[in-house]
Formats: structure tokens, C-alpha cells, sequence
């Protein structure tokens, strides 16, 4: 299998306070994860790749002092949302990607997902 | 950096229909089209998916055309069930590995 998962799957903080998702890949190694948001009825869109042992690269727009990134190893990627507001209350969806031995591409599985509101 | 558009947003067919779903894609150097079914609250669920290489495919009740020519895919859902409702999204990745989604499609089967 390719299990990912999720921790936690909901919080909710207090507008100013920092949070943070862990995203573990359960039976296999990610050298690469993503980290995808998802606002209400909307798209999921890519915030950042998380790469183990290297910087993550942030999509334009996506504050990397606020969005801090951290892949220390190759089943964990962990997103800290720092000083929240209410504004950054999405869903936040991690994906871990798995060599699938194609030279083209490499399968990405899903996390459960967190829900985030920031009061 | 690739675009991917995706219609209809909202669709409703009665159930033992067919569902069909369309997206087209920017970037020629795409080449790997999966589709993702999403329940509320859910995680996405990858239903199928296509490569470069190959025109059609299917998998029991779903099936995915690719025309690389025109840069659109579409998925075909028959003798659609109350389980096919949820929202469904159309992705595409080249080089970068980077999955780009379309917008989505509400699919809602009326028994």
C-alpha cells in the first residue's frame, strides 16, 4: 500500500497563534512531498514541495515566513502556519510522492487532510 | 506554468446515465492526466488516470480519453450510481511534477 497521513486532522487556534500539520507517509519514503490548500468549494492549490534535506520552493504568491516548511525526513514534512488569522482557515492537504519505478512520473497519495479555523 | 480548465462546474444526470466531464491543459510538456474524486471533507481519491503515450483507458464504469493534439481530456462515467455524487477534479503534470488541478466538477446523480 501507500498510506499518508495526517496529523492533526482538525484544530482550531486563536488569531495570532502558529500551528502545525504533520504529513508522514506510512510505508514508504518521500523524498518529495506537497502541500496543497483548499478554500470551500474550491480547487486544491499547490502551496509548496517540500524536498527531505533541502529547502522547500514556494509557489508564487505563498509567504514562506508565514507557510514554515520542514522535511527532516523521508516519511515526515511538517507545515507551520505561522501567526494566524482567520483568513488562513482552509483545509490543508499534504501528498507524498512515491517512486513508481516510471521514468515519467511518480505517483502522488494523499493525506487525510487538516481543517484549520483561526478564530 | 500550466492552466487547466475544467467544465461543466455543476452537473446533474439521472441515475443509469452517463457523466461526462471535460478539461483542457496549456503546457504541451504535460504529460500525465489523473482524475481525483472528492467526498466532503475528504481526502481526493484518484479514480483513473492517463499518460502521454496512450489515447484512451478504461476501468469498468469510468474511462479517460486524452487528444494531446488539442490538449483536452475528458472522463466518462456510465450507468452512473448515488455513489458517483461528489466532486470530481481533472489534473495535469509534466516535467516538474507538479500536479496542476482543473476547478471541478459537482456531479450529483438524482435517483
Amino acid at each position: 500500500g501507500a498510506v499518508v497521513s495526517q496529523h492533526p486532522s482538525r484544530v482550531i487556534c486563536k488569531s495570532g497563534t502558529s500551528v502545525k500539520i504533520e504529513c508522514r507517509s506510512l510505508d514508504f519514503q518521500a523524498t518529495t512531498m506537497f502541500w496543497y490548500r483548499q478554500f470551500p468549494k474550491q480547487s486544491l492549490m499547490l502551496m509548496a514541495t517540500s524536498n527531505e534535506g533541502s529547502k522547500a520552493t514556494y509557489e508564487q504568491g505563498v509567504e514562506k515566513d508565514k507557510f514554515l516548511i520542514n522535511h527532516a525526513s523521508l516519511t515526515l514534512s511538517t507545515l507551520t502556519v505561522t501567526s494566524a488569522h482567520p483568513e488562513d482557515s482552509s483545509f490543508y492537504i499534504c501528498s507524498a510522492m512515491k517512486n513508481s519505478g516510471r521514468a515519467s512520473y511518480n505517483e502522488q497519495f494523499f493525506g487525510p487532510g487538516t481543517r484549520l479555523t483561526v478564530l | 506554468g500550466e492552466n487547466v480548465e475544467q467544465h461543466p462546474s455543476t452537473l446533474s444526470v439521472q441515475e443509469g446515465d452517463s457523466a461526462v466531464i471535460k478539461c483542457t491543459y496549456s503546457d504541451s510538456a504535460s504529460n500525465y492526466f489523473p482524475w481525483y474524486k472528492q467526498e466532503l471533507g475528504k481526502r481526493p481519491q484518484l479514480i483513473i488516470d492517463i499518460r502521454s503515450n496512450v489515447g484512451e483507458k478504461k476501468d469498468q464504469r469510468i474511462a479517460v480519453t486524452l487528444n494531446k493534439t488539442a490538449k483536452h481530456f475528458s472522463l466518462h462515467i456510465t450507468e452512473t450510481q448515488p455513489e458517483d455524487s461528489a466532486v470530481y477534479f481533472c489534473a495535469a503534470t509534466g516535467g516538474n511534477e507538479k500536479l496542476t488541478f482543473g476547478t471541478g466538477t459537482r456531479l450529483t446523480i438524482i435517483p
